[in-house]
């Protein structure tokens, strides 16, 4: 089955930028999407497919794509920003939705 | 705003049985793919399983696969999971969550609040 592998834990400063990666084979050539979850709450959708973002969602949330890697940008980092990201994607092969590990954003 | 508010969660002794409601209001439940996805304690989401907008396709985890059943009813918007044959390892608040769209490649834009089942002898 498919593997997405994040990084457990991403520190950044206030204003800084904060990249959290997600790796998968040829991820390239798939939707990724990404989801943000704040301790004792519910995940929320921050970016999808190639990029968008829900509405409500700040434009400092971006998404983008690398070889191998996708990834999840988080300009001018506010202190509540700090959360448990997610990836997410759909097997092909299984049809089944998979989950990357998660990663910790912590604020310094 | 959608809402999605689950229900029967709980303590269950291993090899029980437990079935979860998700009751779903403020959007056409009927033209929307539904799933269930879990998070164990401290840990990261999980995947449970998907049904189409009109049931006629469903999918599940290898994990849970043979022992869970998917089901909705559009004509009262709900969607239900059957659990049987519970284990350890199934402990974990379950989130019902909105496809943005009906089919595989969509992502998960609406989640319900989760309600946890714990199983334990």
């Amino acid at each position: 089955s498919y593997v997405l592998t994040q990084p457990p834990s991403v520190s950044v400063a206030p204003g800084e930028t904060a990249r959290i990666t997600c790796g998968g084979n040829n991820i390239g050539g798939k939707s990724v999407h990404w989801y943000q979850q704040k301790p004792g709450q519910a995940p929320v959708l921050v970016v999808y497919f190639d990029g968008d973002r829900p509405s409500g969602i700040p434009e400092r949330f971006s998404g983008s794509y690398s070889m191998d890697t996708a990834t999840l940008t988080i300009s001018r980092v506010e202190a509540g920003d700090e959360a448990d990201y997610f990836c997410q994607m759909w097997d092909i092969s299984t049809d089944h939705r998979v989950f990357g590990g998660g990663t910790t954003l912590t604020v310094l | 705003e959608v809402q999605l508010v689950e229900s029967g969660g709980g303590l269950v002794k291993p090899g029980g049985s437990l079935r979860l409601s998700c009751a779903a209001s403020r959007f056409t439940f009927s033209s929307y793919s539904m799933n269930w996805v879990r998070q164990a304690p401290g840990k990261g989401l999980e995947w449970v399983s998907f049904i189409s907008s009109s049931s006629s396709y469903k999918h599940y985890a290898d994990s849970v696969k043979g022992r869970f059943t998917i089901s909705r009813d559009n004509a009262k918007n709900s969607l239900f999971l059957q659990m049987n044959s519970l284990r350890v390892e199934d402990t974990a608040v379950y989130y019902c969550a909105k496809d943005r769209g009906d089919g595989y490649n969509h992502p998960f834009d609406s989640w319900g609040q989760g309600t946890l089942v714990t199983v334990s002898s």
